[in-house]
């Protein structure tokens, strides 16, 4: 089985400080690992994935993660928060063996950046 | 322009009033699933669909059914809604979750049964 939680149910930046959004997972198989991100009233939208490949992973709008398979970390960063980041942030695992290509997701951190 | 649509986007409803939330995507995706999203609990897997006529439950599938006779729809039904239903929903799509490829979300439907 696989799980993932995240540090924080929300975290506040001031505008331009370094944002890190902590994710932690557990997968029995080698993972792939996600992060979206939702605005308001909006559906859920991909920032980045890692699947085998490099370690850290760029993604859009300035976000990278880096991969930590001995910590099972993926904790997602930005160097410069803008009052644009504020949203709700998922980080997700897949099973890259299973018959059931879900996605379990953690319960989410709300930035706030304030001005 | 490639997407995944559900309708409605909002609905209320009572209990026991059947209803049904429809998903529809243009990508030629395999694999479709829906998730009910909850506050401090996330996103959670109601049921999923490997291809056309393959579905399967996924963590919380009490109260609901799919149906899945298209490749390009999946259907959410809820026989008898309960209050404990009430929820944002969203519908996702992809070839394959993990192999170079992304799962495409809907813009949700917020369901408050009454």
């Amino acid at each position: 089985a696989q799980s993932v939680t995240q540090l924080g149910s929300h975290v506040s930046v001031s505008e331009g400080a370094l944002v890190l959004l902590r994710c932690n997972y557990s997968s029995s198989v080698p993972p792939y690992l996600f992060w979206y991100v939702q605005y308001p009233n909006q559906g859920l939208q991909l920032l980045l994935k890692y699947t085998s490949a490099a370690t850290l992973v760029k993604g859009i709008n300035g976000f990278e993660a880096e991969f930590k398979k001995s910590e099972t970390s993926f904790h997602l960063t930005k160097p410069s928060a803008h009052m644009s980041d504020a949203a709700e942030y998922f980080c997700a695992v897949s099973d890259s063996g299973g018959s059931n290509y879900k996605l379990t997701f953690g319960k989410g951190t709300l930035l706030t950046v304030n001005p | 322009e490639a997407q995944v649509t559900q309708n409605p986007r909002y609905l209320i409803t009572v209990t026991g009033k059947k209803l049904t939330v429809t998903c529809s995507q243009n990508m030629n995706h395999e694999y479709m699933s829906w998730y009910r999203q909850d506050p401090g609990l996330g996103l959670r897997q109601i049921y999923y669909s490997m291809n056309v006529e393959v579905t399967d439950k996924g963590d919380v599938p009490e109260g609901y059914k799919v149906s899945r006779k298209e490749k390009r729809n999946f259907p959410l039904i809820l026989e008898s809604p309960s209050p404990n239903q009430t929820s944002l929903y969203f519908c996702a799509s992809s070839y394959r979750t993990g192999l170079n490829t992304e799962a495409f979300f809907g813009q949700g439907t917020r369901l408050t049964v009454v």
